[in-house]
């Protein structure tokens, strides 16, 4: 079963502007995972998050995990072109390699 | 993930003939995983290999679909009778080892099944 969900499907922005994007999920993990995909490209890793972190940073990318609500979100700060793309999460299922994805974000910044 | 090859990228298959997509994982990395991504859906999970041994299968379809790592040689996804539904993005990746680690993605091969 798909247990992380995105929210929004889509997102357009502007050049500079600031990328929010959210993961839900349904029961307990051990760490939650964001990576992003260029259309037609595989899965490059972005973050990895434990469940006892809260928030994590990685040069523009900023990611907040919420045990209690099981909800993530994903920012990224001064977007660029070459950030349109689609943005998934990723939870385990019990396992490192089990890996539930959700449908993405598909985010698009304009120039 | 550059380092994961997957090939093909991309297959054209007519139904009812047989797909093979080969994966060679990262060096060093002696744990394979095989993912698909159906058309605007995330990726699901459906098989974690070792050298020789099948891990865990559970996202396999019962039919029709195995998966190998021999000792020598890439990881094989085999795709017996393909039909229509079979077309998909199928992602490898592979992992050191599997707790605590991230897993890196290949660059996936497209199959169409025409």
């Amino acid at each position: 079963s798909q247990q992380g969900e995105e929210d929004p499907q889509a997102l357009s922005i502007q050049e500079g502007e600031n990328a929010t994007m959210n993961c839900s999920y349904k029961t307990s993990i051990n760490n939650l995972q964001w990576y992003r995909q260029n259309s037609g490209r595989g899965l490059v890793h972005l973050i990895l998050i434990r469940s006892n972190e809260r928030e994590k940073h990685s040069g523009r990318l900023r990611v907040t995990l919420d045990t209690s609500k099981k909800s993530s979100s994903l920012l990224i700060t001064a977007s660029r072109a070459a950030d349109t793309a689609s943005y998934f999460c990723a939870t385990d299922l019990g396992s490192d390699y089990k890996l539930s994805f959700g449908a993405g974000t598909t985010v698009t910044v304009r120039a | 993930n550059a380092g994961v090859m997957q090939n093909p990228r991309h297959l054209v298959r007519r139904r009812g003939q047989e797909a093979r997509l080969r994966c060679s994982p990262m060096k060093g990395h002696s744990h394979v995983y095989w993912y698909r991504q159906l058309p605007e859906e995330g990726l699901k999970f459906m098989v974690y290999l070792q050298k020789e041994n099948i891990i865990d299968e559970s996202g396999m379809p019962k039919e029709r679909f195995s998966a190998e790592f021999p000792k020598e040689g890439p990881s094989i996804l085999r795709i017996q009778q393909v039909v229509r539904g079979d077309s998909a993005a199928y992602f490898c990746a592979s992992s050191p080892r599997d707790r605590g680690n991230t897993i890196y993605f290949g660059e996936g091969s497209w199959l169409t099944v025409v």
